[in-house]
């Protein structure tokens, strides 16, 4: 399998679950994304890792907890969160000189 | 600090006119520009990017955009648009390598038959 995948596409949970949200990468790059995608909002970047190390977290809350366990998969753990959450997340992946991010195909996360 | 401004939440073209979504952005170093495509419940997908080099950068599916510097612009065209491009467009900006993208709000295309 090519690209960047995730797993599961579609996700309905409470708020006092706990779930995560799968992604993995089979272009050997060396970069990690998570992204929140609202309806009428931008793309917003929600954590960065490099080579396994986090180097962004953009002022996401405690509920929501990335983990890298290696360069070619990410976790973001879910826990209580809120219906404001429903959202699409995507994942992406970049690496070497190819300086372009490519992206997953999302989970769409609906918190009841 | 670096922004996008998209014009248009919403285009709506006939089949086989010219597209044309704009893309305005600002950057306080040599942005790096991307366009991109979300087709419904699937994620991004790249058109095309400005790094350095050519201002005119052709991308998949027939479409192009023109860095011009002096107007802080990355508008996206097409001569004549088909039907499967309908879909929602994203113009990002980045500084030097593309680490940290910041995207527009989105522009979704619709294609009348």
């Amino acid at each position: 399998e090519t690209g960047v995948t995730q797993t599961p596409r579609h996700l309905v949970m409470g708020m006092t679950n706990k779930k995560s949200l799968k992604c993995e990468q089979h272009l050997g790059h060396n970069a990690m994304y998570w992204y929140k995608q609202s309806a009428k909002k931008p793309l917003e970047l929600m954590f960065v890792y490099n080579f396994k190390e986090q180097t962004e977290n953009n002022s996401v809350p405690s509920r929501f907890s990335p983990e890298c366990p290696n360069s070619s998969h990410l976790f973001l753990h879910l826990h209580t969160l809120q219906p404001e959450d429903s959202a699409l997340y995507l994942c992406a992946s970049m690496g070497g000189y190819q300086e372009t991010q490519y992206f997953g195909p999302g989970t769409r996360l609906l918190v009841l | 600090a670096q922004s996008v401004t998209q014009l248009g939440s919403h285009v709506s073209v006939s089949e086989g006119a010219l597209v044309l979504l704009r893309c305005n952005y600002s950057s306080s170093v040599p942005p790096y520009l991307f366009w991109y495509v979300q087709y419904p419940n699937q994620g991004l997908q790249l058109l095309l990017k400005y790094t350095t080099g050519a201002t005119l950068v052709k991308g998949i599916n027939g479409f192009e955009a023109e860095f011009k510097k002096s107007e802080t612009s990355f508008h996206l065209t097409k001569p004549s648009a088909h039907m499967s491009d309908a879909a929602e467009y994203f113009c990002a900006v980045s500084g030097l390598g593309a680490q940290k993208l910041v995207f527009g709000q989105g522009t979704r295309l619709t294609i009348n038959p």
